[in-house]
């Protein structure tokens, strides 16, 4: 069964700080993996990284796949108290049927002034 | 904003009735998803629709079922409610069927008594 695994769950930084987020993941028919920042209810894109090894950046967040170890980490560098969200990893895949699309639990990042 | 849009906001039913759910792509996308996330959960992949045909289906019983009309815009349609139904209900548009970068909305909160 596809699964995608994100750690840690929870953190608590202070602003300035750099945080790592983990994202591993077990699926048939891999497309592409796409992070996403969910404030309140709707989760708003962040990165869709389908090559091994290239970095994705966006200001202070970057993030890198590696498709042969099956994982990708999201950073964000002097963080400040608005990236306080949940943080959500996705795998997109295909089968004979169609799309599938498989999201982890999610990582709740709390930033403090 | 992404410009997708749903409604209800927010619903209360009780168990055993059915809920109809509807959704407004962004413009210029064909492709709708829908998503079951519950509380302190990642969202869950419902099904897809392309071009008014179902392509991709998670793992969700057949009392949901789904529609998506000629300009795109979709329901989501549930039978027999259970209160496990309880969840936040995504819905996410994309430019094509084969393009994993979704576009959600703001969700409705379906409660089940």
């Amino acid at each position: 069964e596809d699964k995608v695994v994100q750690s840690p769950l929870s953190l608590v930084v202070h602003e300035g700080d750099t945080v790592t987020l983990n994202c591993s993941y077990e699926v048939t028919n891999f497309r592409s993996l796409l992070w996403y920042k969910q404030e309140k209810k709707a989760p708003t894109f962040l990165f869709m990284l389908t090559s091994s090894g290239i970095e994705k950046k966006s200001g202070r967040l970057s993030s890198i796949l590696d498709k042969k170890e099956l994982f990708s980490i999201l950073n964000i560098t002097a963080t400040q108290t608005g990236d306080s969200a949940i943080y959500l990893c996705a795998v997109g895949s295909r089968d004979n049927y169609g799309q599938n699309f498989v999201f982890g639990p999610g990582t709740r990042l709390s930033v403090l002034p | 904003e992404t410009g997708v849009t749903q409604s209800p906001t927010h619903l209360i039913k009780t168990r055993g009735q059915q809920v109809t759910l509807r959704c407004s792509s962004q413009s210029g996308h064909n492709t709708v998803s829908w998503y079951q996330q519950a509380l302190g959960q990642g969202p869950q992949f419902i099904f897809q629709y392309y071009r008014e045909e179902e392509n991709g289906r998670g793992n969700f019983p057949p009392r949901f079922s789904g529609l998506q009309f000629p300009n795109y815009s979709s329901e989501l349609n549930v039978n027999a409610l259970e209160l496990d139904d309880s969840a936040l209900y995504l819905c996410a548009s994309s430019l094509a069927q084969n393009n994993e970068k979704l576009f959600f909305g703001s969700g409705t909160q379906l409660s089940v008594l």
